[in-house]
């Protein structure tokens, strides 16, 4: 069956980065872009960007474009998110979310989310 | 952006009646929105795409429907399991955008 497996819970401290990663199975990677949304605590849903792991080629929301990074290793199946110079309303739960690069970008499945804390 | 606004918060409904939740585009968006459903501690689940398709595996007490700018989802005969937070989100215009949820609580 399809997968995403998010990385654990993370407590980092103001301006330090954090990478969370996100392990794909029961499908082909190639088929999907990866995206990843961010919750913070009792609030709504926020898009960070997209990456196509078969080209590579990222896509961010202008608000994370100088502090995130999207990559992704194919031999494993893993996608990653690193987002650097964390403040504390970086503070949120982080999800990976696919969607068929045939299709248009709603999100049929997504991983279980991890918990990104960022404190002094 | 395009600004997704839930028009209630929260949305207190008995259970077996009926739901109907609303989701506004400040542009428009013409039938690229879907429609997810979030429990505690859990990450959403895509309920409806397409303002109207529902996703494999969702019942028949679910439908949505609207084009343009606005939306509506309705659950009939609400069940326990029902009483949740559900998000819009719009994919025509880029970057993508959620609205800010509605609360389905139990009466």
């Amino acid at each position: 069956q399809v997968l995403l497996v998010q990385s654990g819970a993370e407590v980092k401290k103001p301006g330090a980065s954090v990478k969370v990663s996100c392990k794909a199975s029961g499908y082909i990677l190639s088929d999907y872009y990866i995206h990843w949304v961010r919750q913070a605590p009792g609030q709504g849903l926020e898009w960070v960007g997209r990456i196509n792991p078969d080209s590579g080629r990222t896509d961010y929301a202008q608000k994370f474009q100088d502090r995130v990074t999207m990559t992704r290793d194919r031999s494993i199946s893993t996608a990653y998110m690193e987002l650097s110079s964390l403040r504390s309303d970086d503070t949120a739960v982080y999800y990976c979310a696919r969607h068929l690069v045939a299709q248009k970008e709603y999100f049929d499945y997504w991983g279980q989310g991890t918990l990104v804390t960022v404190s002094s | 952006e395009t600004v997704m606004t839930q028009s209630s918060a929260t949305l207190s409904v008995s259970p077996g009646e009926r739901a109907t939740l609303s989701c506004r585009a400040s542009q428009y968006v013409t039938s690229d929105l879907a429609w997810y459903q979030q429990k505690p501690g859990q990450a959403p689940r895509l309920l409806i795409y397409g303002a109207s398709t529902r996703a494999t595996g969702i019942p028949a007490r679910f439908s949505g429907s609207g084009s343009g700018t606005d939306f509506t989802l309705t659950i009939t005969s609400l069940q326990s399991e029902d009483f949740a937070v559900y998000y819009c989100q719009q994919y025509n215009n880029w970057p993508l955008t959620f609205g800010q949820g509605t609360r389905l609580e139990i009466k």
